[in-house]
C-alpha cells in the first residue's frame, strides 16, 4: 500500500524559513517524480512544485519560484520542500503527491496518492 | 501558463440528480486532464485520468468527456457522499494547473 507521510509543518514568523518532508513507502520511490501540492485555508489546490525521478529535473509555480527548493533522497525515500522568505499567503496545508502516467496511464497515474497534509501557519 | 475555468463555481443539487461540471483551458492541452474529488477535510481523491478514464474504484455513476480546450465531469444520480468540491487539473506541461474548484451542496 502506498503510504506518503508529511512532515515539518507549524508555525514560522514571516520572513522565516521552514522544510518540509514527505516520507514515502509502498512503492519504488526512485521511479517516481513527485510532486507538492498546497491549499491555503478554505481555498482551492495550487499546484506548487515538482521534481523527476532521479532529481536533476524540478518545476515551480511562479507563486514560490526562487523562495521554495524541491529536493528528494532516493535512498531515503524522501521527498523535500525547503521553504525561504515566507510570506503569509504561504500559509496553507501542503501536500505531497505521488507521480505517475499523465495519460493512458493504466493504474499507475499521477495523482492516485496523497499524503494526509502538513499546516504551515506563517504569522507574527 | 495556460488557465484553467471551472463552471459553475458552486452547484445546488439534490440526490438523485444529474449534475455536469465544465472544465475549460485558455490552450488544447489534448486529454491531458485529470478530474479530483475533495470532501472536507480530507486531501483530493482521482477520480478521472486523461480527460475520460474512470479509475479503479471510483463509482461508474461518475463519466469524463472532452479534449483540447473543454472538458466535462457527469455524475449520473447524484449520492449523498458526492457532496464535495470538484477540481481540474491540466498535466500536460508544468506547471500542473488546478482550476478553481466547484462545490457541489445540497
Amino acid at each position: 500500500e502506498v503510504q506518503l507521510v508529511e512532515s515539518g509543518g507549524g508555525l514560522v514568523q514571516p520572513g522565516g524559513a521552514l522544510r518540509l518532508s514527505c516520507s514515502a513507502s509502498g512503492f519504488s520511490f526512485k521511479k517516481y517524480a513527485m510532486h507538492w501540492v498546497r491549499q491555503a485555508p478554505g481555498k482551492g489546490l495550487e499546484y506548487i512544485s515538482s521534481i523527476n525521478s532521479n532529481g536533476n529535473k524540478t518545476f515551480y509555480a511562479d507563486s514560490v519560484k526562487g523562495r521554495f527548493t524541491i529536493s528528494r533522497n532516493n535512498s531515503k525515500n524522501t521527498l523535500n520542500i525547503q521553504m525561504s522568505s515566507l510570506r503569509p499567503e504561504d500559509t496553507a496545508v501542503y501536500y505531497c503527491v505521488k507521480g505517475g502516467g499523465l495519460a493512458n496511464c493504466g493504474g499507475d497515474c499521477y495523482g492516485e496518492s496523497w499524503g494526509q497534509g502538513t499546516l504551515v501557519t506563517v504569522s507574527s | 501558463d495556460i488557465q484553467l475555468t471551472q463552471s459553475p463555481s458552486f452547484l445546488s443539487a439534490s440526490v438523485g440528480d444529474r449534475v455536469t461540471i465544465t472544465c475549460r483551458a485558455s490552450q488544447d492541452i489534448s486529454r491531458y486532464l485529470a478530474w479530483f474529488q475533495q470532501r472536507a477535510g480530507k486531501a483530493p481523491n482521482l477520480l478521472i485520468s486523461a480527460a475520460s478514464t474512470l479509475q479503479s474504484g471510483v463509482p461508474s455513476r461518475f463519466s469524463g468527456s472532452g479534449s483540447g480546450t473543454e472538458f466535462t465531469l457527469t455524475i449520473n444520480s447524484l449520492q449523498p457522499e458526492d457532496f464535495a468540491t470538484y477540481y481540474c487539473q491540466r498535466l500536460n506541461n508544468y506547471p500542473f494547473t488546478f482550476g478553481p474548484g466547484t462545490k457541489v451542496e445540497i
